[in-house]
């Protein structure tokens, strides 16, 4: 079956440091998206990506957050100066694929600690 | 009040029996209603799709009533695999997915 695969599954930085986490969506899939979720809390929107660019985006993905799909197959979320909040789990997702049902199909996730 | 209210639980339930999640939601607008799981520390998984008819599959039912705004879940005859937290999911449109979740409600079936 079908997956998203997301690398790394645990990163560790350091405040103020960039980091890039990284996705391969379902490949006939034509909609791209990341959600966070802070440990304890709710799943939350963070940007969805069509046609090569944002479609939208929440008031969560400021400057310091950007998206770029660099190739054909690779979805990336860089965070460029990170801080102690942006600590969570990053799912990326994608959909819209032959038969589109409205099913978000999530990556296992990249864990965000940052020190 | 919140986009996606659900009771958080946790629900504690002996295996075998039939339990009930509710959950409403603020925006008349939503298109789409979604029941998500949600092992420990695992990515969301779609449970199923709700439709005004009301649906099921399996051990499953959702029901949604647009009028209270409001989204059900029952799952009868529960197993120890049950176990996990069940994520109410409303989405505006439909071909861009903006979901937004819940919060959850935690389920442990005890056996």
């Amino acid at each position: 079956e079908p997956e998203v695969t997301q690398t790394p599954s645990h990163q560790v930085t350091q405040m103020g440091q960039e980091v890039i986490l990284r996705c391969v969506p379902i490949s006939n899939h034509l909609y791209f998206y990341w959600y966070r979720q802070i440990l304890g809390q709710k799943v939350e929107f963070l940007v969805s990506f069509y046609n090569n660019e944002i479609s939208e985006k929440s008031e969560i993905f400021d400057d310091q957050f950007s998206v770029e799909r660099p190739d054909g197959s690779n979805f990336t979320l860089k965070i460029r100066s990170t801080k102690l909040e942006d600590s969570a789990m990053y799912f990326c997702a994608s959909s819209g694929g032959v038969g589109n049902t409205g099913e978000l199909f999530f990556g296992e996730g990249s864990r965000l600690t940052v020190l | 009040r919140k986009e996606v209210e659900q009771d958080p639980g946790p629900f504690n339930v002996p295996e075998g029996a039939t339990v009930a999640f509710n959950c409403t939601y603020s925006n008349s607008a939503s298109q789409s209603f979604f029941w998500y799981r949600q092992d420990c520390r695992k990515e969301p998984k779609l449970l199923m799709s709700v439709y005004s008819s009301g649906n099921e599959d399996g051990r499953f039912t959702a029901q949604l009533n647009r009028a209270s705004q409001y989204i059900s879940l029952l799952i009868r005859d529960s197993k120890l695999s049950d176990s996990a937290t069940y994520l109410c999911v409303v989405n505006k449109r439909f071909g861009n997915e903006k979901l937004t979740f819940g919060t959850g409600t935690r389920l442990t079936i005890i056996p």
